[in-house]
């Protein structure tokens, strides 16, 4: 299995432009979850979907951040205007049951000028 | 690139010396719990977990204590080795939260 997919690995932008994040979790793998990691605030979860569904947002920062699962082997996080404090390390990580260790990607770093 | 802030605590030992990485946690309801590795540049990287039934669980080279008392866990690392470099986390989980939550992380340094 390749594990958990993200693309880009790396992402420059401007102030006020759209940003996509994209992620192909573990096929087979039912739970899919968005971190976000800064210096300051460490490791947090933004959202997680099971069976292709939101269950808790309640990380999201605000509504510039909105996160799709269309299918279950392919979610989007996207930023919309972006900001230079959205810059950090965006995870995605996915798990077989609810009650497992989670996989996580590679990262994508977003650096927003 | 880095990953976790500039003030972590960090471990430093010599290689072939056990390392042991301690962590708080917060929630007394807390059932299960993770120590991810994260290397830098990389994501977290399962490392060995613990359910509330146990207080001990062992893998290769690694073992993991529960205190439930006193909310305490915390991972030994046996015959440290430089790959074992890197920034250390535990998270603790609710059943039927699906959440987990992460600690702050401790960086530990491997000295050859």
């Amino acid at each position: 299995d390749a594990g958990v997919i993200q693309s880009p690995r790396h992402e420059v932008t401007e102030m006020g432009q759209e940003v996509t994040l994209r992620c192909k979790p573990i096929s087979g793998h039912d739970y899919l979850f968005w971190y976000r990691q800064t210096m300051m605030r460490g490791l947090e979860l933004l959202i997680y979907f099971n069976n292709n569904v939101p269950i808790d947002d309640s990380g999201m920062p605000e509504d510039r951040f909105s996160a799709k699962m269309p299918n279950a082997s392919f979610s989007t996080l996207k930023i919309q205007p972006s900001e230079p404090r959205d810059s950090a390390v965006y995870f995605c990580a996915s798990s077989p049951t609810e009650y497992n260790e989670q996989f996580f990607g590679p990262g994508t770093r977003l650096t927003v000028l | 690139g880095e990953s976790v802030g500039l003030h972590l605590p960090t471990l430093s030992v010599q290689e072939g010396d056990n390392s042991i990485i301690n962590c708080a946690y917060s929630n007394s309801a807390s059932d299960y719990f993770i120590w991810y590795k994260q290397e830098s540049g990389k994501g977290p990287q399962f490392i060995i977990d613990i359910r509330s039934n146990m207080d001990k669980r062992q893998g290769q080279r690694v073992t993991v204590l529960l205190n439930k008392t006193v909310k305490h866990l915390s991972l030994q690392i046996a015959a440290t080795q430089p790959g074992d470099s890197a920034v250390y986390f535990c998270a603790e989980n609710k059943y039927s939260s699906y959440k987990l939550i992460f600690g702050s992380g401790t960086r530990l340094l491997v000295r050859p």
